[in-house]
């Protein structure tokens, strides 16, 4: 089963931050907090992963809060192409990744 | 680099019926690992490799057998097709280190009847 909760679907105006939530209450100290996400029936893409600090690339911002039972990601300006489904995933090495059904963002116009 | 190649993009079997889904990566990594998708469903693990010679079972692994004979190379044979089996199926590779992310082939969109 996955170690994450997301919200079922979300929705965000083109342009502004797209702020997605995911609870890991059960995470464990070495595990790490994967991003990735799924556009229409494509392959999914990794988008982001942190273990302890904010970690920020070219696509998107990770918050890790203190006590790691919980983080966001931040899309900083939504596009209508970042409609998509996003997926938090709990992953240690030695472990496998296992996809819950993820959050379905839609980015309105 | 080419990334996770996936042949065939789409197949139509029919029941019973036995068939090979191929999947390649040109990136030289140890891990490998099979999904399949369900309508409106998250991905599970079919089967994974670790390196070449070296296959174990993931969460729903009935039905299907794989075989690393090479690095780059990760097939999934289904041995008798049942109508259970109409999925999307996607490969994936990444680099043991630890934090790698896994890379994802387009798909195969399987149809059993």
């Amino acid at each position: 089963d996955a170690k994450t909760t997301q919200p079922t679907s979300m929705d965000c105006a083109e342009g502004r931050a797209a702020n997605l939530p995911c609870n890991h209450s059960t995470i464990s100290g070495n595990e790490y907090v994967y991003w990735y996400r799924q556009i229409h029936s494509q392959g999914p893409q990794y988008i982001i992963h942190g273990l302890k600090n904010n970690e920020t690339n070219e696509m998107a911002s990770l918050i890790i809060t203190e006590d790691r039972k919980s983080s966001t990601l931040i899309l900083p300006h939504a596009t209508l192409r970042d409609t998509a489904v996003y997926y938090c995933i709990v992953y240690n090495y030695g472990q496998n990744f296992v996809f819950g059904p993820g959050t379905r963002l839609s980015v309105l116009p | 680099n080419a990334g996770v190649t996936q042949t065939p993009k789409f197949q139509v079997l029919k029941t019973g019926q036995s068939m090979t889904l191929q999947c390649a990566q040109d990136m030289n990594h140890e891990y490998m690992s099979w999904y399949r998708q369900d309508p409106g469903m998250g991905l599970r693990l079919i089967h994974y490799s670790v390196g070449a010679g070296i296959t174990d079972q993931g969460e729903v692994p009935n039905g299907y057998n794989v075989s690393r004979s090479t690095t780059e190379d990760f097939p999934l044979r289904l041995l008798s097709a049942a109508p259970s089996q109409t999925s999307v199926y996607f490969c994936a590779s990444s680099s043991p280190t630890g934090s790698d992310e896994q890379y994802f082939g387009p798909g195969t969109r399987l149809t059993v009847t």
